[in-house]
């Protein structure tokens, strides 16, 4: 099945620096790849998705590149602030029916 | 927000005994999810529902078992309950086909 690594596990950046977290995925077949973020004590949320016709999608400061050659997809905050603060999940979906999500990136923004 | 809604928030329990978790969705979706997330925070998914049909059980003990009385829900009744089934419970719903999954806000099960 779906391999998806995620690194790095913990990030701390300060308030206005840019955070990058990084995916690898081992079944070339996905062509799904969704980021959520998690705040302390409450659910996943969806902030950005890609598909794999796509090699870059950008909403405000958050962008996400795909390289599906190198089987890998990115994550990118700019401009971070303190409420940016949370764990993020890449996950890798081939179907819809079935989501491999990473192991979790805890990002602390220092003001 | 309350459009994946999950009952109860906690459910603690003693071992050994049954217990289940309600999901319903006003979404119109057709897929469900169950997901479980651990102290390490690893989110893994237990099992998806398309149309009342279960498509993926991934290696769950069968002291899980999911129910669909209809397409907006997607109950999960455990048996026989283990220590090591304490955790956080998500259920998911999404669109058919690959598409953005809208959470739940979890169960805590705590297994004394």
């Amino acid at each position: 099945g779906e391999n998806v690594e995620q690194h790095p596990s913990t990030l701390s950046v300060q308030e206005g620096d840019s955070a990058v977290i990084k995916c690898t995925y081992s079944d070339s077949a996905s062509n799904y790849f969704p980021w959520y973020k998690q705040e302390l004590g409450k659910r996943p949320q969806l902030i950005i998705d890609i598909r794999s016709n796509v090699g870059e999608k950008k909403d405000q400061r958050i962008a996400v590149t795909l390289n599906k050659t190198a089987k890998h997809f990115s994550l990118h905050i700019t401009e971070t602030q303190p409420e940016d603060s949370a764990v993020y999940f890449c996950a890798a979906s081939i179907t819809g029916n079935q989501f491999y999500f990473g192991t979790g990136t805890s990002l602390t923004v220092i003001p | 927000d309350t459009a994946v809604s999950q009952t109860p928030k906690y459910l603690v329990t003693q071992m050994g005994n049954d217990k289940s978790i309600k999901c319903e969705q006003n979404l119109g979706h057709d897929t469900m999810y169950w997901y479980k997330q651990d102290s390490k925070k690893f989110l893994k998914i237990m099992f998806s529902y398309n149309n009342k049909e279960l498509i993926i059980n991934e290696t769950v003990p069968n002291r899980f078992s999911p129910k669909s009385p209809d397409k907006a829900h997607l109950n999960l009744h455990i048996n026989s309950l283990e220590l090591g089934d304490s955790a956080v419970y998500f259920c998911a719903s999404s669109p058919s086909g690959v598409d953005t999954q809208y959470f739940g806000p979890g169960t805590r099960l705590t297994v004394l």
